[in-house]
């Protein structure tokens, strides 16, 4: 079993839509969580740290179910810009971060 | 600019040969690493350093030799390059005190090896 197990997609959705993703982790001791963006040919930028009381940052909202070892990111009101491969990232307490493999995004207009 | 600088950004050179990756971070940061991203995406940590001192090591052969000469910088050197080498280095750096790791990327060091 992968350490973070992602669903690579792609999601094509049409400007507008509501789009989620969702993320297990198999490392119970995992001690934080963060979603990346990567755009194409670019670095993996931090989007969000996730919270176990959830966080909300404008149109993307993440949430942590500790006992269900599973990391949620919901977009809303998705924009042509939003297009690109979404990471889900766990701080393994060894102090690595182990990185899922990607969902891929394709908004349409 | 604040940021995470890597140089060069392309690399093409043959089997057989030594080469070397620089980075550099003015993020004021006391931890750097070295990931591995392949052609299959996926983003695994080679190394990790934290005030010049190694404290990760993955399983990495050991044709691959990083070294930090101060915590602002953390060069790869590849020795005898293979063609499985072939990825996109990334480097990063993260500051230890904040307890969450945040950690910020350059922009990729593109290496093909024929």
């Amino acid at each position: 079993r992968k350490e973070v197990e992602q669903d690579p997609g792609p999601f094509n959705v049409p400007e507008g839509a509501t789009v989620a993703f969702n993320c297990t982790y198999s490392n119970s001791a995992s001690q934080s969580f963060f979603w990346y963006r990567q755009d194409c040919r670019k670095e993996p930028k931090l989007l969000m740290s996730v919270y176990s009381s959830g966080n909300e940052d404008g149109r993307f909202t993440a949430q942590l179910n500790r006992a269900s070892q599973y990391i949620s990111l919901l977009i809303r009101d998705s924009k042509l810009s939003d297009s690109a491969t979404y990471l889900c990232v766990v701080n393994a307490n060894t102090g690595k971060l182990i990185f899922g493999q990607g969902t891929t995004l394709q908004v349409k207009p | 600019d604040t940021a995470v600088s890597q140089t060069p950004k392309y690399l093409v050179t043959q089997m057989g040969n030594d080469k070397s990756i620089k980075c550099e971070q003015n993020l004021g940061h006391d931890t750097m690493y070295w990931y591995k991203q392949d052609s299959k995406k996926f983003l695994k940590i080679m190394f990790s350093y934290n005030n010049k001192e190694l404290i990760i090591n993955e399983t990495v052969p050991n044709r691959f030799s990083p070294k930090s000469p101060d915590k602002a910088h953390l060069n790869l050197h590849i020795n005898s390059l293979e063609l499985g080498d072939s990825a996109v280095y990334f480097c990063a750096s993260s500051h230890s005190g904040t307890g969450n790791n945040e950690q910020y990327f350059g922009p990729g060091t593109r290496l093909t090896v024929t």
